[in-house]
């Protein structure tokens, strides 16, 4: 199994800009998390879904923020309009039944 | 708010010595403490996890240590080597439905 895959793995952009980052999860597994990683925060829980459902998006920052899970093989994260304070790491992870989560290489995010 | 907090935020131990990385988390309802490596440019992977019904796990030269009544658990590293320096989180979760709450993480470096 190819693991958690990622899309782009780096992306510079500029403020105000429209940015789309992009998961595939292992496949046959049903749970799909975004978090984001920051020097000063750490790990954070963006959002997860179950069976495709969002299950808790609290950890949204802000209205900027939006995720979907059309199907079971795909999500995207997008942030619309990008600020420089978006700038960090991006991880998408999976997971079938238990606690294991695997996750992908990430998305560096930098906004100008 | 961070759920789970963890202590150092960076370590220098020399080859062959003990690592130590402690958490400490409120939330009573934690059953399900694992441990995450991340080496530079990768996701995290899952290392080593405990459940609160026994005090310590070991696998290899890891070891988790848990206090359920101080609502602390910490890793220990035996044997130190340059390949371990990487940096790890700790995270906690109730439920293996649930997402998990991450440390804010520690470097580790090992020196030669």
């Amino acid at each position: 199994d190819a693991g958690v895959i990622q899309s782009p793995r780096h992306e510079v952009t500029e403020m105000g800009q429209e940015v789309t980052l992009r998961c595939k999860p292992i496949s046959g597994h049903n749970s799909l998390f975004w978090y984001r990683q920051t020097m000063m925060r750490g790990l954070e829980l963006l959002i997860y879904f179950n069976n495709n459902v969002p299950i808790d998006d609290s950890g949204m920052p802000e209205d900027r923020f939006s995720a979907k899970m059309p199907n079971a093989s795909f999500s995207t994260l997008k942030i619309q309009p990008s600020e420089p304070r978006d700038s960090a790491v991006y991880f998408c992870a999976s997971r079938l039944l238990g606690e294991k989560l695997f996750f992908g290489s990430g998305t560096q995010l930098s906004v100008l | 708010q961070q759920q789970v907090k963890q202590s150092p935020q960076s370590l220098i131990v020399q080859k062959g010595g003990i690592s130590i990385i402690n958490c400490a988390y409120e939330n009573t309802a934690f059953d399900y403490f694992p441990w995450y490596q991340q080496f530079p440019g990768k996701g995290p992977a899952l290392l080593i996890a405990i459940r609160p019904d026994v005090s310590e796990k070991k696998e290899g030269r890891f070891t988790i240590s848990f206090n359920k009544s101080a609502k602390q658990f910490s890793l220990h590293i035996m044997d130190s080597q340059p390949g371990d320096s990487a940096t790890y989180f700790c995270a906690a979760s109730s439920n293996s439905g649930y997402a998990l709450n991450f440390g804010k993480g520690t470097s580790l470096l090992v020196t030669p």
